[in-house]
């Protein structure tokens, strides 16, 4: 099965600041997604983005399926924005979600 | 719209205890996945029900089984509870994009 790879495994930074989080898949993926687990445990949608590049807000994504990879782009970061941040995909299409390990982003005020 | 729901939200269990858990997917969806995450580690793919049959599986031993209902909401069950299995237990629903419940923190003593 496919392997997914996310870095950096930890991050800190102050309110404000703008941050990247990427996402590396061993073998082409469809149906990737990006989410946001807050301390309560419930895993949020961010962006279901398989190609291309998608916003919201503060907040964007960008997929290059012929390069495996995805990156997550945090601008202007507040202290809700902090949890773990996960990626996740599956192949041909079988639903069955692969997910890393999670980078951990911690905003200080 | 209602989201995924489930329940209970925390459940304490001794060793070699049964439990089972419960998923209702969000409104217009008919298929379930279930997923278990340890602490610090990104969730496992367990199994998903589509029209009330186990379509896909997980590495999971057979002690983990499931069932879903007509009306598409679906139960988790777990024999012979191992210390190991104490973890958060995530429902999922839909298709491509998939959409997560609260989860169940299960703690095995």
């Amino acid at each position: 099965g496919i392997q997914v790879e996310q870095s950096p495994p930890d991050l800190i930074l102050q309110e404000g600041a703008n941050s990247t989080l990427r996402c590396n898949f061993s073998d082409s993926v469809n149906n990737l997604q990006w989410f946001h687990q807050n301390p309560w445990g419930q895993l949020i949608n961010l962006f279901y983005i398989p190609s291309g590049t998608k916003q919201n807000g503060r907040l964007s994504a960008t997929t290059v399926a012929t390069e495996r990879y995805s990156l997550l782009y945090i601008s202007s970061s507040q202290t809700t924005d902090s949890g773990v941040y996960f990626c996740a995909g599956d192949q041909r299409g079988a639903q069955k979600l692969v997910f890393g390990q999670g980078t951990r982003l911690t905003i200080n005020p | 719209d209602a989201g995924v729901t489930q329940s209970p939200t925390h459940l304490i269990k001794t060793r070699g205890q049964q439990v089972t858990l419960r998923c209702s997917p969000k409104s217009g969806h008919d298929t379930v996945s279930w997923y278990q995450q340890a602490l610090g580690q990104g969730p496992q793919f367990i199994f998903q029900y589509y029209e009330e049959e186990e379509r896909q599986r997980g590495n999971f031993p057979d002690r983990f089984s499931g069932h879903q209902f007509p009306n598409y909401s679906s139960e988790l069950n777990v024999n012979a509870l191992l210390l190991g299995d104490s973890a958060l237990y995530l429902c999922a629903s839909g298709g491509d994009t998939q959409y997560f419940g609260p989860g169940t923190r299960l703690t095995v003593l």
